[in-house]
């Protein structure tokens, strides 16, 4: 399996706080990618980064940011988080964009 | 626009061969892939075909890719009940004339396998 670890693996928190995911990773890739999976869109993109401080939106973007500040870490941050962020969120890493991207195990948000 | 569709449920009995089909939009994707993704857990790479191919097989598995008609479809010989799972279907669009990476899910098909 691919290097990936998301912490946290669960977390429930309240309408307005601010909170932060992290991405790890041990395989040097260059590309990482947050998603969100949601009951009937399958996954869809929110960020993702293509080098320590090179990142661009996805197409659910809106209400996040990303940080890269090492090749490592990706962070993604929800400043001020609203019900309809609850989700599962995925990490995913590749090589390079004509490689595959290799998942972690998922991070469950749930915002009360 | 980007789309991808895929069925969302298939029922086979274990022996049987699956046959998992997903349509998607956008002539540019350069790779498409499929990914299987079992309760609780994140998605697995199965096998990803490039879009000059018309086949790829991979022991069970044989992906077979219509780009006239933009239509994937992956089959699995001699399911298993260990095969069930979620399976999404993926295309990677060219941004402009480079490959950005993103990928664009279907919304997956649980396959049931019954002993």
């Amino acid at each position: 399996d691919a290097g990936i670890t998301q912490s946290p693996r669960h977390k429930v928190t309240e309408t307005g706080t601010p909170v932060t995911l992290r991405c790890h990773q041990t395989e040097n890739h260059r590309y990482m990618y947050w998603y969100r999976q949601d009951p009937g869109h399958g996954l869809r993109l929110i960020h993702y980064s293509y080098g320590v401080k090179d990142t661009d939106k996805g197409e659910v973007s809106d209400g996040y940011s990303v940080s890269r500040s090492k090749t490592e870490d990706f962070l993604l941050t929800l400043e001020s988080a609203t019900s309809s962020q609850t989700s599962v969120y995925f990490c995913a890493i590749s090589e390079s964009s004509d490689q595959p991207q290799h998942f972690g195990d998922g991070t469950r948000l749930s915002i009360l | 626009g980007e789309d991808v569709e895929q069925s969302l449920f298939l029922s086979v009995r274990e022996g049987d061969s699956s046959v998992i089909n997903c349509t998607y939009t956008d002539s540019s994707s350069t790779y498409l892939y499929w990914y299987k993704q079992e309760p609780g857990a994140g998605l697995q790479l199965l096998t990803y075909i490039f879009s000059n191919m018309d086949m790829k097989q991979d022991q069970r598995l044989t992906v077979l890719l219509n780009k006239k008609d933009k239509h994937l479809s992956l089959r699995i010989a001699d399911t298993q009940t260990g095969d069930s799972a979620i399976y999404f279907c993926a295309e990677s669009p060219l941004g402009g004339t480079s490959n950005t990476g993103k990928l664009i899910f279907g919304q997956g098909t649980t396959l049931q396998v019954k002993p």
